[in-house]
């Protein structure tokens, strides 16, 4: 069966500083792995995804994540947080037999000034 | 419509009454996902259509939970005989198919049962 760990629920940060947030899944097929962000009073909304090809992939606000086979990660990164990116953020795994999509448990970016 | 739309968007219920929920998908998406997201869990996976079939049921947490879909577009899940530890925001998702593609998310329903 598939899964997905984020083993930090919330990660504080300072204003400009680089952040990483972590995810690993647990799957014995091929897989798609995706980010939502869940801004504050907001509905879930896809970050970026990893469907094949390239292992990096990029969102359009500067975040990147790297999907790594060997590690089973996907985890997620930006050089340079602002203000506005303090969120809660969801990786999510689908693939194998059923395709059924599946989230972690999120981790909360507490962007501080 | 244009996004997936839930209804009601809250809903205040008395334990052991049994509450309704609704979820209109986006037009021509095939797969639809119902998840539970409370405080501290996550998006708590409940069941997904392919059309109007249900190939996974294993996340619903009890038999007082049910779902159906009906015509490949509107869903409704079912909490029968509701208690407190129901209480939570039951989202709802669409995509054009299940495996590679976007899903879709509605605002949810937040469920409080007192």
């Amino acid at each position: 069966a598939q899964s997905v760990t984020q083993l930090d629920s919330q990660v504080p940060v300072f204003e400009e500083a680089p952040v990483e947030l972590r995810c690993n899944y647990s799957s014995s097929v091929s897989v798609y792995l995706f980010w939502y962000v869940q801004y504050p009073n907001q509905g879930l909304q896809l970050l970026l995804k990893y469907l094949s090809g390239s292992t990096l992939v990029e969102s359009i606000n500067g975040f990147e994540a790297e999907f790594n086979k060997s590690q089973t990660s996907f985890h997620l990164r930006k050089p340079s947080v602002h203000i506005s990116d303090t969120a809660e953020y969801f990786c999510a795994v689908s693939g194998g037999a059923t395709n059924k999509l599946i989230f972690g448990t999120g981790t909360l970016l507490a962007v501080q000034p | 419509g244009a996004g997936v739309s839930q209804s009601p968007s809250n809903k205040v219920t008395e334990k052991g009454k049994d509450v309704e929920l609704r979820c209109d998908p986006i037009s021509g998406h095939t797969a639809l996902y119902w998840y539970r997201q409370s405080l501290g869990q996550g998006l708590e996976f409940l069941i997904y259509f392919q059309g109007n079939s249900a190939p996974d049921k294993s996340g619903l947490p009890s038999d007082r939970f049910s779902a159906e879909r009906t015509g490949g577009s509107v869903s409704t899940l079912t909490i029968q005989r509701t208690q407190q530890e129901d209480s939570a925001v039951y989202l709802c998702a669409s995509s054009e198919r299940t495996g590679h593609t976007e899903a879709f998310f509605g605002q949810g329903t937040r469920l409080t049962v007192v």
